[in-house]
């Protein structure tokens, strides 16, 4: 079955630091889409990729689609404490459900 | 418009006993889906539902679990004699559809105790 994996599965990071966060699935999806928890909280939809290679921001954050449809990363610059939480990664094949990769744990020192 | 609500927000049941989840979906949503997480995991697929129908039910065990959405009322998540290893987080989401690109939006979720 679809395979979605994500690395890394913790990230330190210090407060004003940038770094990616990378999703991998076994198979070519129709979108991918982001979420994020925070601690004691649950999942929330940030943005969702339809197109090969596509781009989009939202504000420090920048998601991105590979060529290939099968990957997908999340680049968040100036690391604020209140990016501190769960980013889940989810693929989706043509009309079937969501797969969740198993997120990355994010933890912001300031 | 009333998001994904789930009840109760906090259940603590013995080892043997019943646990019933309720999630009610965002208003105009069909389909529902439930997930279980574990502390520090991801989120575990276990079934998903329109009204009146199971459509997916690959990641649900075999025994103990269940899982209906009536036409009317809310979706439930049954698990019965729970034992330890039960103890988790339910989350119920729901969509507007399944075709591609729906969202899912998350209801607060149900953190199970097994004592």
């Amino acid at each position: 079955g679809q395979q979605v994996m994500q690395i890394p599965q913790y990230q330190h990071v210090q407060e004003g630091e940038d770094f990616t966060t990378y999703c991998n699935s076994s198979t070519t999806l129709s979108n991918i889409q982001w979420y994020k928890q925070r601690p004691g909280g649950h999942p929330v939809f940030l943005i969702q990729l339809v197109k090969s290679g596509e781009v989009k921001k939202q504000k420090r954050l920048t998601f991105q689609f590979g060529e290939a449809k099968k990957n997908s990363s999340l680049h968040i610059t100036a690391t604020q404490t209140t990016d501190v939480g769960t980013y889940f990664c989810a693929g989706q094949r043509a009309g079937n459900k969501l797969t969740f990769g198993g997120g990355t744990r994010v933890l912001v020192k300031p | 418009n009333a998001g994904v609500m789930q009840n109760p927000r906090h259940l603590v049941r013995r080892r043997g006993q019943e646990a019933r989840l309720r999630c009610s979906p965002m208003k105009g949503h069909s389909h529902v889906y439930w997930y279980r997480q574990l502390p520090e995991e991801g989120l575990k697929f276990m079934v998903y539902l329109q009204k009146e129908n199971i459509i997916d039910e690959s990641g649900m065990p075999k025994e103990r679990f269940s899982a209906e959405f009536p036409k009317e009322g809310p979706s439930i998540l049954r698990i019965q004699q729970v034992v330890r290893g039960d103890s988790a987080a339910y989350f119920c989401a729901s969509s507007l559809q399944i075709s591609d690109g729906y969202e899912q939006y998350f209801g607060p979720g149900t953190r199970l105790t097994v004592t």
